[in-house]
């Protein structure tokens, strides 16, 4: 069984200010790591993903996240917000292992970018 | 090549009713899952359909169940609605072989 620990419901940022959104996952087996936005009454999107290889992965709209095994942890990063990245952020795993992306998710950030 | 898409978008359901959810996936996708999005938490996994299998299950009543057609759409049914069925149910589709599941806009599902 897998779980996921966001550690923030809430961030709140000024628009050009750098954030870290925190993720904290435990599984007994290997996983894959994935961040995805939800805006306002609307589905998922994803933003990123760690499969394996290089532990700092990159994905849309400039923000990037760092995969820590010994601390068996999945920041989400930007350096600099804009007003559009207001949303929910949900961090999820699935099993390596197991069938096609059965995903556990945390409980979600909300990031609010003041002007 | 068209995105997952789901319907209705909302709907109002009284206590004890039940109701169908659907949802076309993704061109090329054979396996759907559905997710429950309570307000303020993040997505449950509910079940996932592989050719037209269940092919795994979260922690949900029998009175969820589902079904996947040959053009893998798919269906989510709920059956003796309670007020705690009131969420957002997000459809996934995805391929095997692939890591991504890509979501629809959800069914906003409000029991009175």
């Amino acid at each position: 069984a897998q779980s996921v620990t966001q550690l923030d419901s809430q961030v709140p940022v000024f628009e050009e200010a750098p954030v870290e959104l925190r993720c904290n996952y435990s599984s007994s087996v290997s996983v894959y790591l994935f961040w995805y936005v939800q805006y306002p009454n609307q589905g998922l999107q994803l933003l990123l993903k760690y499969l394996s290889g290089s532990t700092l992965v990159k994905g849309i709209n400039g923000f990037e996240a760092e995969f820590n095994k010994s601390q068996t942890s999945f920041h989400l990063r930007k350096p600099s917000v804009h007003i559009s990245d207001t949303a929910e952020y949900f961090c999820a795993v699935s099993d390596r292992g197991g069938s096609a992306r059965q995903l556990t998710f945390g409980s979600g950030t909300q990031l609010t970018v003041l002007p | 090549e068209t995105g997952v898409t789901q319907s209705p978008t909302h709907l109002i359901k009284t206590r004890g009713q039940q109701v169908t959810l659907r949802c076309s996936s993704q061109s090329g996708h054979n396996t759907v899952s559905w997710y429950q999005q309570a307000l303020g938490q993040g997505p449950q996994f509910i079940f996932q359909y592989y050719r037209e299998e269940e092919n795994g299950r979260g922690n949900f009543p029998p009175r969820f169940s589902g079904l996947q057609f040959p053009n893998y759409s798919s269906e989510l049914n709920v059956n003796a609605l309670e007020l705690d069925d009131s969420a957002l149910y997000l459809c996934a589709s995805s391929s095997t072989g692939t890591s991504e599941a890509f979501f629809g806009q959800g069914t906003r599902l409000t029991v009175v």
